[in-house]
């Protein structure tokens, strides 16, 4: 059964706070993606990633960093936590070729105070 | 740029009813994936139609592309409770192999 799951489901932290969030898969997926779901907003692209050590930016970079070292981990860093980043993050992976279909993980709701 | 509209935004039924939400595109689509959220937890893939007039079923939820690959619409059959959560469309971006999404419908079914 594929599975991606996130190292929270729920996170609070200070402003000024580094912040990590970690994604691991483990359908040996190529690419790996970074969301932010807000009401009214839908679900925004903040990184993604095509392969190991690789990165792209999505829509919303701006605040955010990421990492990939190993395959099956994506984590995305918040360097400097503010209170607009507060959100529900939501990680997934899909395969490199078609079809594209995205597996998600059950999301971390962060809180920033 | 390409965005995927939703409607209605949100729709509450008896349950037994049926319903359909609706994906417009002011494209073609490449690759049209629906998805199921639960509040407050990730998205399940629920189908995904590439071609012109394609049509496929999972239980009683039906999706369909119509023919000139701009439009998708979820149906379902007799709704239940289990099917309360937000439904979200997602397109492939051209020359890309990720997604992007409409802002969702959230459905509350009434027991």
């Amino acid at each position: 059964d594929v599975k991606v799951t996130q190292s929270s489901r729920y996170l609070v932290k200070r402003t000024g706070e580094k912040v990590f969030l970690e994604c691991v898969q483990d359908m040996d997926h190529e690419n790996m993606f970074w969301y932010r779901q807000d009401p009214g907003l839908g679900l925004r692209l903040i990184y993604f990633s095509y392969d190991v050590k690789m990165k792209e930016k999505g829509d919303i970079p701006e605040g955010y960093s990421v990492s990939r070292e190993k395959k099956e981990r994506f984590s995305l860093i918040l360097e400097s936590a503010s209170t607009n980043q507060t959100s529900m993050y939501l990680c997934a992976s899909s395969s490199g070729t078609p079809p594209y279909e995205q597996y998600f993980g059950p999301g971390t709701r962060l809180t920033v105070t | 740029s390409q965005e995927l509209e939703q409607s209605p935004q949100s729709l509450i039924v008896q349950e037994g009813k049926n319903l359909t939400i609706n994906c417009t595109s002011s494209k073609t689509l490449y690759g049209l994936y629906w998805y199921k959220q639960k509040y407050g937890e990730g998205l399940i893939f629920l189908m995904m139609l590439q071609k012109g007039g394609e049509e496929k079923s999972h239980e009683k939820i039906t999706a369909k592309l119509d023919e000139k690959k701009q439009q998708s619409s979820l149906h379902i059959t007799a709704s239940q409770p289990s099917h309360a959560g937000i439904y979200l469309c997602g397109a492939e971006k051209s020359g890309a192999n990720n997604l992007f999404f409409g802002t969702g419908t959230r459905l509350t079914v009434i027991p």
